[in-house]
């Protein structure tokens, strides 16, 4: 059974870079599906952030696009995410997800990162 | 890209039953079967409960269905019980090789 855990920095200043890391157990990155980031604000809905095939090609969201990096380290079958220049409106609970397809079948539990000078 | 459009909330009493929307475009929604719908209880991770429109993975209770129509969407709950309440999410493949997902939908069981 596939099990995904995020790790990040909990708390940042405004115009730093977040960095964030999707641990991957019971299934091969390398295999097949893609590999999401979805974050949430608080109070609010869900949004897909990017994702990455297991051959390594990225997806972004347009919004995001300029500020993002996505990428497979699948030697330690982990995938990671970075955000430059984050600001308050980057607070959020981040998750990473594995979708076979059009539909995310696992999630990480999340890590909640806040933005605040 | 916009977000889909879900009510903001939905609430029925135990037996009942609730349909709730999410409208998107013919870019999104209409143009792809690739629509999914996620149950998320406070402070916990979202679960997968329908995808590709209409269809229930593994363990996920016959009382939920999904369906669309045009660029709408709907999750039907039926037979209402107290541990549905929760928010409720689609999303969806867009025309732009992206997703996207809907506002959020709060199920109160009344």
């Amino acid at each position: 059974q596939v099990q995904l855990r995020e790790s990040g920095p909990g708390l940042m200043k405004p115009s730093e870079t977040l960095s964030l890391t999707c641990a991957v157990s019971g299934y091969s990155i390398s295999s097949a599906y893609f590999w999401d980031w979805v974050r949430q604000p608080p109070g609010k809905g869900l949004e897909w952030i990017a994702s990455i095939s297991h051959g390594g090609t990225p997806y972004f969201n347009p919004s995001l696009k300029s500020r993002v990096t996505i990428s497979l380290d699948t030697s330690s079958n982990h995938f990671s995410l970075k955000l430059t220049s984050v600001t308050a409106a980057d607070t959020a609970v981040y998750y990473c997800a594995r979708r076979p397809l059009g539909y995310r079948d696992s999630w990480g539990q999340g890590t909640l990162v806040t933005v605040s000078s | 890209q916009s977000a889909l459009t879900q009510p903001a909330s939905v609430s029925g009493s135990p037996g009942q039953s609730i349909t709730i929307s999410c409208t998107g475009t013919s870019s999104d929604v209409g143009g792809y079967i690739y629509v999914s719908w996620y149950q998320q209880h406070p402070g916990k991770a979202p679960k997968l409960i329908i995808f590709d429109v209409n269809n229930r993975p593994s363990g996920v209770s016959d009382r939920f269905s999904g369906s669309k129509s045009g660029n709408t969407a709907s999750l039907t709950i039926s037979g209402l019980q107290a541990e549905d309440e929760a928010d409720y999410h689609c999303s969806s493949y867009t025309s732009s090789d992206t997703y996207v997902f809907g506002t959020g939908t709060k199920v109160t069981v009344l």
